[in-house]
């Protein structure tokens, strides 16, 4: 069982060179959900996707752009990275919350460790 | 706007003892889930037990139950018998709305617990 797949796993980046994190899950989840996760600050939601083609801003959207055009990829892009993108990222999908039985949990990927000289 | 509080930074716990994880949260949407993850120092994120706001009991899940004080909005995580796999850091989030409403979870910060030998 694959769930969320995140790529790449490690990545290391120059100032202003920009990449895309790749987000795939296949258990049919309408949500899906890019984090960051820094020492001392949680998880902070960068972007969101309440299903395909569709595209909010969370907590700390600014940098960072998304794009959901199938409903199983959610993917996070850095147009021009900086060294406080250094980050850990995790993605995750889940269901809508209410919908029995399903609790509407967040299912995470294993994080990408990415860093920006 | 949503917002999730985690007290505690850090606590040491000796082995055996239970451990209660404070968790506040503010919103005002009537509808919301609670849920706690722990993320073990291998990175991880798992989740443990989930809260709904019109849930009459507090929820259990094996060694974890979660003290639900609706009027305090306060969710507490209680983890009886603390063993020493139980050392990592742990997660309160909060999601709003139900039933496919554009909604976001939340995280706090977190609370890293050190079980005692």
């Amino acid at each position: 069982n694959a769930g969320v797949t995140q790529t790449p796993k490690f990545r290391v980046l120059k100032t202003g060179q920009s990449m895309t994190l790749l987000c795939a899950q296949d258990m049919n989840h309408e949500y899906m959900y890019w984090y960051r996760q820094d020492p001392g600050m949680g998880l902070r939601l960068i972007h969101y996707s309440v299903g395909e083609g569709t595209t909010a801003k969370g907590e700390v959207p600014d940098g960072y752009n998304v794009s959901r055009l199938k409903k199983q990829n959610f993917l996070l892009g850095l147009e021009s990275a900086a060294p406080s993108q250094t980050s850990v990222y995790f993605c995750a999908s889940s269901s809508p919350h209410g919908q029995a039985p399903n609790t509407g949990e967040l299912f995470f990927g294993e994080g990408s460790r990415l860093t920006v000289l | 706007a949503q917002k999730i509080t985690q007290t505690q930074p850090g606590m040491f716990v000796q082995e055996k003892e239970a451990v209660t994880l404070d968790c506040t949260y503010d919103t005002s949407d009537p509808s919301y889930g609670l849920f706690w993850y722990k993320q073990p120092s291998s990175g991880e994120m798992i989740f443990l037990i989930y809260q709904g706001s019109y849930d009459q009991q507090n929820a259990t899940e094996g060694r974890y139950s979660l003290n639900f004080q609706k009027a305090r909005k306060s969710a507490n995580l209680v983890i009886s018998a603390s063993q020493l796999g139980d050392s990592a850091m742990y997660f309160c989030a909060m999601r709003e709305g139900s039933f496919g409403r554009d909604d976001k979870i939340i995280f706090g910060k977190g609370t890293r617990l050190h079980i005692l030998p």
